[in-house]
């Protein structure tokens, strides 16, 4: 079954410090894998998409990083801002179908708060 | 740009009563997507409609009915709404179903209750 794990559940960081956040999943085959930050009460917004040849992708203070042969990726914050404080999802997407629909398969997520 | 703007942000509903929830991309995208999120678990696929004209089924559809109305507009339908159907809706467009590494875009949300 296609699933897609995320650690930890929740976070709290002092702002400024960096933190990172992990993705595992089972997702077979792939085609690629994005990061999306939720604020509350907000819908996702993309923050990276990397393919399966790609090791690392930057947007920011973000940084994606992906090994595709342990299944793992992780998000890494660095001089965390008040405003990081959201929820971060992890979505991976089987390669596309016959039909030419892209299946997307979300993790539920890591809540981080950015304390001052 | 407004994006993918969704209505109502939050509605109260009796159990058995319907309402459509509405969608709108002014991205000019050929695919939209309804999909739930509910507390400890990951967003789940309710419908979507890869090109203009066609809907297909997601991973929860029952209770659920969908119509692309043009490129702009998908709307979700329940028809007899239940208590199981408490959750926070989102919409979404993207350029095309079907390409590698599509961006995904998704509206604020319905919060909808079912009492």
């Amino acid at each position: 079954k296609n699933q897609v794990e995320q650690s930890p559940q929740s976070l709290i960081i002092l702002e400024g410090k960096n933190c990172t956040l992990q993705c595992n999943y089972t997702v077979s085959p792939f085609s690629n894998l994005r990061w999306y930050k939720q604020d509350t009460g907000r819908g996702p917004v993309s923050l990276t998409i990397m393919t399966f040849s790609e090791n690392t992708k930057s947007n920011g203070r973000y940084t994606a990083t992906l090994d595709a042969d342990t299944k793992q990726s992780s998000l890494h914050i660095t001089a965390s801002q008040l405003s990081d404080s959201a929820s971060y999802i992890c979505v991976v997407s089987p390669r596309v179908m016959n039909t030419g629909f892209q299946k997307l398969v979300f993790g539920t997520g890591t809540r981080l708060l950015v304390s001052p | 740009n407004a994006g993918v703007t969704q209505t109502p942000k939050f509605q109260v509903l009796k159990t058995g009563q319907s309402m459509t929830l509405q969608c709108a991309q002014d991205m000019n995208h050929n695919s939209m997507y309804w999909y739930r999120q509910d507390p400890g678990m990951g967003l789940r696929l309710i419908y979507y409609s890869a090109s203009e004209g066609t809907t297909d089924k997601g991973e929860v559809p029952n209770g659920y009915n969908v119509s692309r109305l043009n490129k702009r507009e998908f709307s979700l339908r329940l028809e007899s709404a239940a208590p199981s159907q408490t959750s926070v809706y989102f919409c979404a467009s993207s350029e095309r179903s079907g390409r590698r590494n599509t961006e995904a875009f998704f509206g604020q949300g319905t919060r909808l209750t079912v009492v």
